[in-house]
């Protein structure tokens, strides 16, 4: 069975500084998608990054980038230039390629806060 | 575009009281919707797949009889709680894929989801 693990249960970063939250996963699959979401207190599920497997260039949306590492089974999220906004809990989620199926499997969370 | 709307935001109800939330994606068509259950400080855990058309597949540990789910339109998938008790109370998220050839490649869509409280 496929698990995600997010060992770090809170994390926190200085305004404007660069925090990397730390995610890794089990499979025997070759085909999946990675994904970091993000859950602000409004508890609104924002879709920060997608990563396909195989895919061997790490994915980047602006001050947000993965480091995935395929063969460790790792999956971290670096953001640059923290912001206030920023403050949430992040899920890390893997999801099977293949088949219908299409289950998102959540990691259990960061809390991420941003001291000004 | 890709919208899904939840409704209620917030309930809260007497114990014994059976509860429907609606998740509708507004601008796209939805073959198949996700149930999840969040307790405070939790993670998203999946209690069942929604199938336009069919029965839903419910995870491992979710009850069929307590948390019926209906999936009548490629709009609208309907999350009912029935007879719920306290032990019910909880986030309630449910998200949307729109429906289309490359199925597998499809992000799922989330909605604002549902806290729902019994007392």
């Amino acid at each position: 069975a496929q698990t995600v693990t997010q060992s770090q249960p809170e994390m926190s970063v200085q305004e404007a500084e660069t925090v990397t939250l730390s995610c890794t996963y089990d499979t025997s699959e070759s085909d999946y998608y990675l994904f970091w979401y993000k859950q602000p207190p409004s508890r609104q599920m924002i879709l920060v990054i997608r990563q396909e497997a195989y895919k061997q260039q790490n994915a980047t949306e602006n001050r947000f980038s993965v480091n995935f590492q395929k063969a460790a089974k790792s999956f971290s999220l670096k953001i640059s230039d923290s912001q206030l906004g920023d403050a949430a809990m992040y899920f890390c989620a893997y999801r099977f390629g293949g088949g219908a199926t299409n289950k998102l499997i959540f990691g259990t969370g960061t809390l991420l806060a941003v001291q000004p | 575009g890709a919208v899904v709307s939840q409704h209620p935001s917030r309930v809260i109800c007497k114990s014994g009281t059976s509860v429907k939330i609606e998740c509708r994606s507004l601008d796209f068509q939805a073959t198949t919707m996700f149930w999840y259950r969040q307790f405070p400080k939790q993670s998203l855990m999946l209690m069942a797949t929604s199938n336009e058309g069919s029965k839903a597949t419910y995870e491992q540990g979710v009850e069929k009889d307590k948390f019926l789910i209906n999936h009548a339109s490629l709009t609208l998938s309907t999350l009912t709680v029935t007879s719920a008790h306290p032990e019910d109370s909880s986030f309630y998220i449910c998200s949307a894929i729109r429906a289309g050839i490359d199925y597998s490649n499809q992000p799922q869509h989330f909605g604002d989801g549902t806290r729902l409280s019994i007392l």
